[in-house]
């Protein structure tokens, strides 16, 4: 079955520094990857999608198949990123979503 | 446009009561989905829908849930005897259609409390 692992539970950093929230993940495929994010007393919505290979909010992420990572990378964290983040994947190329446990990032000012 | 709702926000009910939980999708989509978020965890898919049909249901954790989309649009989430464990936001996705590329919105949950 797949798998997502967010190793890291909570990062804190201050407003300007680089961040990245790692995510791993298992499947035999060629995998379609997605970041959510909720912000306080918001809903879960998408952030970005592996096939998009878009930027938003200044935040992307790269596909890595030989280490089956697909890590969010900011160069220069804001304050209006603290949230919690969490990766997903489409469960055996189907529609429902395997999510990790999740990150919470903090960015201090 | 409206986005996902759901009813009601806050549930607390005591064990072994029955609950109903309900989603109003985005018009037009013909996926639903819901999942299950425990404290600390990330969502967990229940069941999945396309159009009335429940299309996956292999996320219910037992026959003491069910789920029904008469009309192939307001979806209810119905839990039996309700146990502690039970306890959890209930969170309802919609989509355009059920490929797997395709964005889901959530809703903004229902906290599901069982004394």
């Amino acid at each position: 079955a797949q798998r997502v692992t967010q190793p890291e539970k909570l990062l804190s950093v201050f407003k300007g520094a680089p961040v990245e929230l790692k995510c791993n993940y298992s499947y035999s495929g060629s995998p379609e990857l997605f970041w959510y994010v909720q912000y306080s007393r918001q809903r879960l919505q998408l952030l970005l999608r592996h096939i998009s290979r878009e930027s938003i909010k200044g935040f992307t992420a790269d596909l890595n198949k030989g280490e089956t990572s697909f890590h969010l990378k900011k160069p220069f964290a804001q304050e209006e990123d603290s949230a919690m983040y969490y990766c997903a994947l489409p469960q055996g190329g189907s529609e429902k979503l395997v999510f990790g446990k999740g990150m919470k990032l903090t960015v201090n000012p | 446009g409206a986005g996902v709702s759901q009813t009601p926000s806050n549930k607390v009910t005591e064990k072994g009561k029955y609950v109903e939980l309900r989603c109003d999708p985005i018009s037009g989509h013909t996926a639903l989905y819901w999942y299950r978020q425990s404290l600390g965890q990330g969502p967990e898919f229940l069941i999945y829908f396309q159009g009335t049909g429940a299309a996956d249901d292999s996320g219910l954790p037992n026959d003491r849930f069910f789920a029904v989309r008469p009309e192939g649009s307001v979806s209810t989430l119905k839990i039996q005897r309700t146990e502690r464990g039970d306890s959890a936001v209930y969170l309802c996705a919609s989509s355009l259609s059920g490929d797997s590329y395709n964005e889901q919105f959530f809703g903004p949950g229902t906290r599901l409390t069982v004394l």
